[in-house]
């Protein structure tokens, strides 16, 4: 069954620093694999998402993840935090033939002036 | 552009009402999805369904019921609310194909006492 695991449900970071948010997932076969934000009292939007082709994707706000099998993860990363980027992110995943989208927990972003 | 949206915005429950959550997308995607989502469990999937006419389990599909009469509106009741089924509820849409994203409504916060 397909499954993604978030690790860390908080990361602080500073305004100005990297931002890593971690995501590895589990899937018998080639998965498709979303980034979503949720600003507080909002719904979810999508950041960025990885099907087919170029590993490393780019999303909206300067994100950005990259799709490493080897490893089953898709990290996002952001070089330089900003004060707007305090949110609840959200890793899913989707198989081919499944028709479910699948969360993770979730990981609360907090920046610090 | 309209989306996805969902009605009521937030509702308070009497343990044992009954209600229905309406959600209206129009975008004519033919998947539609309900969520819940609680404090550290991110997103789990209640229902789905790939069509008008169609539905399915989720994850946690006990104590709801869903129907999907029309291809732009996906109804979930409650036919007795319990204070477990206090949560912030999501519809989402998508297209049939896995590597499209899912676009979510603003969020249904339902409390019952």
């Amino acid at each position: 069954a397909q499954s993604v695991t978030q690790l860390g449900s908080h990361v602080s970071v500073s305004e100005g620093a990297l931002v890593l948010l971690r995501c590895n997932y589990s899937s018998s076969v080639p998965p498709y694999l979303f980034w979503y934000v949720q600003y507080p009292n909002q719904g979810l939007q999508l950041l960025l998402k990885y099907t087919t082709g170029a590993t490393l994707v780019k999303g909206i706000n300067g994100f950005e993840a990259e799709f490493k099998k080897s490893e089953t993860s898709f990290h996002l990363t952001k070089p330089s935090a900003h004060m707007s980027d305090a949110a609840e992110y959200f890793c899913a995943v989707r198989n081919t033939g499944f028709q479910k989208l699948v969360f993770g927990t979730g990981t609360r972003l907090l920046v610090s002036p | 552009n309209a989306g996805v949206t969902q009605t009521p915005k937030f509702r308070v429950l009497k343990t044992g009402q009954s209600m229905t959550l309406l959600c209206a997308q129009d975008m004519n995607h033919e998947y539609m999805y309900w969520y819940r989502q609680d404090p550290g469990m991110g997103l789990r999937l209640i229902h789905y369904s790939v069509g008008e006419g169609t539905t399915a389990k989720g994850e946690v599909p006990d104590g709801y019921n869903v129907s999907r009469l029309k291809k732009q509106n996906f109804l979930l009741g409650l036919e007795s609310a319990a204070p477990s089924q206090t949560s912030v509820y999501f519809c989402a849409s998508s297209l049939v194909f896995e590597n499209t994203e899912a676009f979510f409504g603003q969020g249904t916060r339902l409390t019952v006492v």
